[in-house]
């Protein structure tokens, strides 16, 4: 199974900040990286796919890049409504399998 | 609008079964494959089982094989997930998702979740 390690763990950040979190992948899986938004007691929701493709009603600050094993998510300038715990996953081989999250925190 | 709804969690005991339920609306759901991902309490995220448009391939996580099946009826818009030999490891918020047009394996649409709690 590819494993995905995301870093870091937790970030503290302020609004208006730039935001970078980075996700690595076991082994190559060239660019089929998602990355998701979860809040507490919500379902994910879709942000990102192909490692760099933005999903449809998605902001712009929101950026991804990245292929075959380093990977990162990048919110250009954080605002309040992006406090929330970011997940990638790969779907490059089965079974699908995501990182561990980053929590994203108000500092 | 995309609606996936699943019901059918709740308290079971170790080595109980239950069986989960998603309905989907909003959509052509006999176009999409489906999958069922769950979460256990503050964890992160786990797949755990696809299925094709027809429900003729169907796939899963090696920690479920042989106790979960995944299974759809495409006349109700329905997706399923038969739990069988349930132990405390599978406690967890299931969720129903859609995968994308483009790929299986990443989700586009997310139900609200289920809670299924495998206890005595």
């Amino acid at each position: 199974d590819i494993q995905m390690t995301q870093s870091p763990s937790t970030l503290s950040a302020s609004v208006g900040d730039r935001v970078t979190i980075t996700c690595r992948a076991s082994r190559s899986i060239s660019s089929w990286l998602a990355w998701y938004q979860q809040k507490p007691g919500k379902a994910p929701k879709f942000l990102i796919y192909k490692a760099s493709s933005l999903e449809s009603g998605v902001p712009s600050r929101f950026s991804g890049s990245g292929s075959g094993t380093e990977f990162t998510l990048t919110i250009s300038s954080l605002q309040p409504d992006d406090f929330a715990t970011y997940y990638c996953q790969q779907y490059n081989s089965s079974p699908w399998t995501f990182g561990q999250g980053t929590k994203v925190e108000i500092k | 609008e995309v609606q996936l709804v699943e019901s059918g969690g709740g308290l079971v005991q170790p080595g109980g079964s239950l069986r989960l339920s998603c309905a989907a609306s909003g959509f052509t759901f006999s176009n999409y494959w489906m999958s069922w991902v769950r979460q256990a309490p503050g964890k992160g995220l786990e797949w755990v089982a696809n299925i094709n448009q027809h429900g003729n391939e169907k796939y899963y996580v090696d920690s479920v094989k042989g106790r979960f099946t995944i299974s759809r009826d495409n006349t109700k818009n329905s997706l399923y997930l038969q739990m069988t030999s349930l132990s405390a490891d599978d406690t967890a918020v299931y969720y129903c998702a859609r995968d994308t047009a483009m790929a299986t394996g990443a989700f586009d649409y997310w139900g609200q979740g289920t809670l299924v709690t495998v206890s005595s």
